[in-house]
């Protein structure tokens, strides 16, 4: 199984700062990675898939790079409805895994 | 326009069988790269993969509950129905049912979730 390894925990942050968010798999998984936002009392929402694709209605703020093991999910300028947790998630291997999630929390 | 829906029980006694019922809407089960899984998170926790079903019938499960899980499609009814034997306090979570298109090949469209309470 591929563990997925998200940093940091809790990323404590201001609106308009810049927010970077890590995720290290065990092994590699290409390109198929995707990244999701959670708020409270919601379900998961897709950012990115394939590392760097952008999905239908996602502001430009968020971007998403890397391949391999290391990968990147970029927010370039906090805005007030970003402050929630971000979760990255494996598509290369079954059983598909999950990250334990980065919280950007208000500073 | 897309949209999924769990049903099933809010409250299941341990040993229990678990039935959870997704019903979805805006696409075919029966579409080729489409397909539907289920996904829990324990209060507090992290997202856990626990089942996957494609339009062809194949089935993917978590590992380490591959012997208490059964997913199953109704393509006329547009179901998709998970099964979990034999539940336990630490399989209280909220269960999600999402869709996995091939464009794009994640997760776009998600259920609004179930919480399940396992208690006597």
């Amino acid at each position: 199984e591929i563990v997925l390894t998200q940093s940091p925990a809790t990323l404590s942050l201001s609106p308009g700062d810049r927010a970077t968010l890590s995720c290290r798999a065990s092994q590699t998984v290409t390109s198929l990675l995707a990244w999701y936002q959670q708020k409270p009392g919601q379900a998961p929402r897709l950012l990115v898939y394939d590392a760097s694709n952008r999905a239908t209605g996602i502001p430009a703020r968020f971007s998403g790079s890397g391949s391999g093991t290391d990968f990147t999910l970029t927010i370039s300028s906090l805005e007030p409805e970003d402050f929630a947790v971000y979760y990255c998630q494996q598509r290369h291997n079954w059983p598909w895994t999950f990250g334990q999630g980065t919280k950007v929390e208000i500073k | 326009q897309i949209t999924l829906k769990e049903s099933g029980p809010t409250l299941v006694k341990p040993t229990q069988t678990l039935t959870l019922t997704c019903t979805f809407s805006g696409f075919s089960l029966s579409t080729s790269g489409v397909g539907v899984g289920w996904i829990r998170q324990p209060p507090g926790k992290a997202l856990e993969w626990l089942a996957f079903i494609y339009w062809d019938g194949d089935k993917r499960y978590s590992p380490s509950l591959k012997s208490r899980l059964t997913i199953t499609k109704d393509t006329s009814k547009k179901q998709v129905v998970l099964t979990m034997t034999n539940m336990d306090s630490v399989d209280t979570a909220t269960y999600y049912c999402a869709h996995r298109s091939v464009a794009p090949p994640a997760l776009a469209y998600w259920g609004q979730g179930t919480l399940v309470t396992v208690s006597s």
